[in-house]
């Protein structure tokens, strides 16, 4: 089945401790996307890459990385630095402008 | 940053009844997007409606743009209990294959 893949699902880790949540795709999806949920709100960018080897920060990029070495993949590491990362994560994909393909998400809990 | 704001943040109807949801937006758009997210899964787009666009059907669901108010509103007619969900709207304000979430509405259609 076509679509984004996110995992695990949920996710608990340490404070201190980087970790790093999975998106693939196989619909061939340009740009991928990382968006923060927190409870009762909205989305929020953390970062986004148009073409492969190439990505660009967000609205709320501090604390986090990525990479993009292939069109299928798009990881994002949550590090120590980021001072509140239990949030839900989403990951999604486009082309142009038309609309996006969300995964189901990674429930990231750190304590 | 979050551009839309959406209102009310919580709905609650009884089954057969229509819900409205309205967002608003602050700066100009070449299109507006609405998406529906079930508790603790990802978003699923609903309908685009494009700046040049005052109305748009898709089954039950019907968008309405106001350029000039920097508004847009949902209507579900005919509610049903599998309505229940958070909607949002979302703008490309931010640029292009960059969209902005407003915070969205909780929605529960009680049988």
């Amino acid at each position: 089945d076509g679509g984004i893949t996110q995992s695990p699902k949920y996710l608990f880790r340490k404070e201190g401790q980087n970790v790093t949540l999975s998106c693939e795709q196989n619909l061939n999806h340009d740009a991928m996307y990382w968006y923060r949920q927190d409870p009762g709100q909205g989305l929020r960018l953390i970062y986004y890459s148009q073409i492969v080897n190439d990505f660009q920060k967000g609205d709320i990029a501090e604390g986090y990385s990525v990479s993009r070495e292939k069109k299928e993949s798009f990881p994002l590491t949550v590090t120590s630095a980021q001072k509140n990362p239990t949030a839900f994560y989403l990951c999604a994909g486009g082309t142009g402008s038309s609309p996006l393909h969300f995964g189901n998400g990674t429930r990231l809990t750190v304590t | 940053s979050q551009q839309g704001e959406e209102d009310p943040q919580a709905l609650s109807i009884q089954e057969g009844e229509n819900a409205t949801m309205n967002c608003s937006y602050k700066t100009s758009i070449n299109n507006l997007q609405w998406y529906r997210q079930n508790s603790g899964r990802g978003l699923v787009h609903l309908i685009l409606i494009r700046s040049n666009e005052r109305e748009k059907h898709s089954g039950r669901l019907r968008v309405t743009l106001d350029t000039s108010k920097k508004s847009s509103s949902l209507l579900i007619t005919a509610s049903r209990a599998a309505d229940t969900a958070s909607y949002f709207c979302a703008t490309d304000a931010g640029g292009a294959q960059k969209l902005v979430f407003g915070q969205g509405t909780r929605l529960t259609i009680n049988p």
